[in-house]
């Protein structure tokens, strides 16, 4: 395994609900983030957190908010959510935000989600 | 527009067989490439990073290649087993300040016996 969990593995719910994704790394890493990834679509990066701090959301709907309660857990909150956003979410944590360098990222197993 | 596309989509070998799979960037100014190994139903993981400086990089029965000129990349895979079945995808780095990384949209290989 690579260090890094998330629950739930699977989830399904109805475009009214409210549910969270949670991530936990066991690497002593400092940078997490939040990927959504689509079928036959690259990975697209929604959210970077470097030392609990935000310091990317990439134009992500307000429907999905996270959060970074301290280094090794992050949460993505879920509400109203569209048919459309049912995908692959994947959290990765690196020692620091990717520079140059070579930094990399370490990725959990994701949960698969899918919106009725 | 900073894209990365790999080729083919999906491919099928046999077990013990090779292959090489394809990665074209026109992300500029280049940091650098990586390749990730994404098994069925897990987060993809990281096989090789590579800077401008460096052509070649091996892990294990995976050589990666780079031609920063050209801006072509490629994975090559030797005496393929069952399981290297996973999809395999490029990132490519773009430098300055905190690096944005641009994901392709993989390959899936399929290795049958």
């Amino acid at each position: 395994e690579t260090g890094v969990t998330q629950t739930p593995r699977h989830l399904v719910m109805g475009m009214t609900n409210k549910k969270s994704l949670k991530c936990e790394q066991h690497l002593g890493h400092n940078a997490m983030y939040w990927y959504k990834q689509s079928a036959k679509k690259p990975l697209e990066l929604m959210f970077v957190y470097n030392f609990k701090e935000q310091t990317e959301n990439n134009s992500v709907p307000s429907r999905f908010s996270p959060e970074c309660p301290n280094s090794s857990h992050l949460f993505l909150h879920l509400h109203t959510l569209q048919p459309e956003d049912s995908a692959l979410y994947l959290c990765a944590s690196s020692q620091a935000r990717i520079t140059s360098g070579q930094e990399t990222q370490y990725f959990g197993p994701g949960t698969r989600l899918l919106v009725l | 527009k900073n894209q990365v596309e790999q080729s083919p989509q999906s491919l099928i070998i046999l077990e013990g067989k090779n292959c090489t799979l394809q990665c074209n960037y026109t992300v500029s100014p280049f940091s650098n490439l990586r390749w990730y190994k994404q098994d069925t139903g897990r987060g993809p993981v990281s096989l090789t990073i590579m800077t401008f400086s460096e052509n070649t990089k091996s892990n294990g029965r995976y050589t990666a290649t780079l031609d920063a000129d050209t801006k072509q990349s490629s994975l090559h895979i030797t005496a393929s087993q069952l399981s290297d079945s996973a999809s395999y995808i490029c990132v490519v780095s773009e430098s300055g300040g905190y690096n944005k990384l641009i994901f392709g949209a993989g390959t899936r290989l399929a290795v049958h016996p």
